[in-house]
């Protein structure tokens, strides 16, 4: 099992859709996870930390499930402007972050 | 606030050249990275480290040497540039304590070797 897994989409959905991704980790004793954007030739940024018992910020909302080792991104009313490449990040067994390759969405009008 | 800062943003190489990418942040984070990504694809791990004087291999460290001489500043040689190594090189830090908080990314060096 990889480290952290992806889909890699694309994942191309209509405005005003409802998106989600998933993210599935290997190393059970993780505890820390997050999700980034990158936009096309820019750098990754921060979308949201993701916490045990989940977390919402606006029409973003992130999911942990340990027990299954995997973490969610639902995305509600989708915007033109959400189109990116959403990355899951784990942290790892030596104290580093793990990125995931990310997954693609494209909304379209 | 400078975060995490690159130089240089763009550069092209010639075959066999060497090059130095800096990389310098301001937050005082233990950990620091070096990521290639090629057009269309995910980011790759090259080195990281963990702290000032130690360094570890990532996922493709072959043609590149990494140094963490101080907390701030980590790096990255090529020492015979080859086209293979034409991408977008990130560097980013975190801090690892009791557990980990975001990374930060600087903005990018656009490589390319001719």
């Amino acid at each position: 099992r990889k480290e952290v897994e992806q889909d890699p989409g694309p994942f191309n959905v209509p405005e005003g859709a409802t998106v989600a991704f998933n993210c599935t980790y290997s190393n059970s004793a993780s505890q820390s996870f997050f999700w980034y954007r990158q936009d096309c030739r820019k750098e990754p940024k921060l979308l949201m930390s993701v916490y045990s018992s989940g977390n919402e910020d606006g029409r973003f909302t992130a999911q942990l499930n340990r027990a299954s080792q995997y973490i969610s991104l639902l995305i509600r009313d989708s915007k033109l402007s959400d189109s990116a490449t959403y990355l899951c990040v784990v942290g790892g067994s030596q104290g580093n972050l793990i990125f995931g390759k990310g997954t693609k969405l494209s909304v379209k009008p | 606030n400078a975060g995490v800062t690159q130089t240089p943003k763009f550069r092209i190489l010639k075959i066999g050249q060497s090059m130095t990418l800096q990389c310098t942040q301001d937050m005082n984070h233990n950990y620091m990275y070096w990521y290639r990504q090629d057009p269309g694809m995910g980011l790759k791990l090259i080195y990281y480290s963990v702290g000032a004087g130690i360094t570890d291999k990532g996922e493709v460290p072959n043609g590149y040497n990494v140094s963490r001489s101080t907390t701030e500043d980590f790096p990255l040689r090529l020492e015979l540039a080859a086209p293979s190594q034409t991408s977008v090189y990130f560097c980013a830090s975190s801090y690892t304590g009791q557990g980990n908080t975001e990374a930060f990314f600087g903005q990018g060096t656009r490589l390319t070797v001719v």
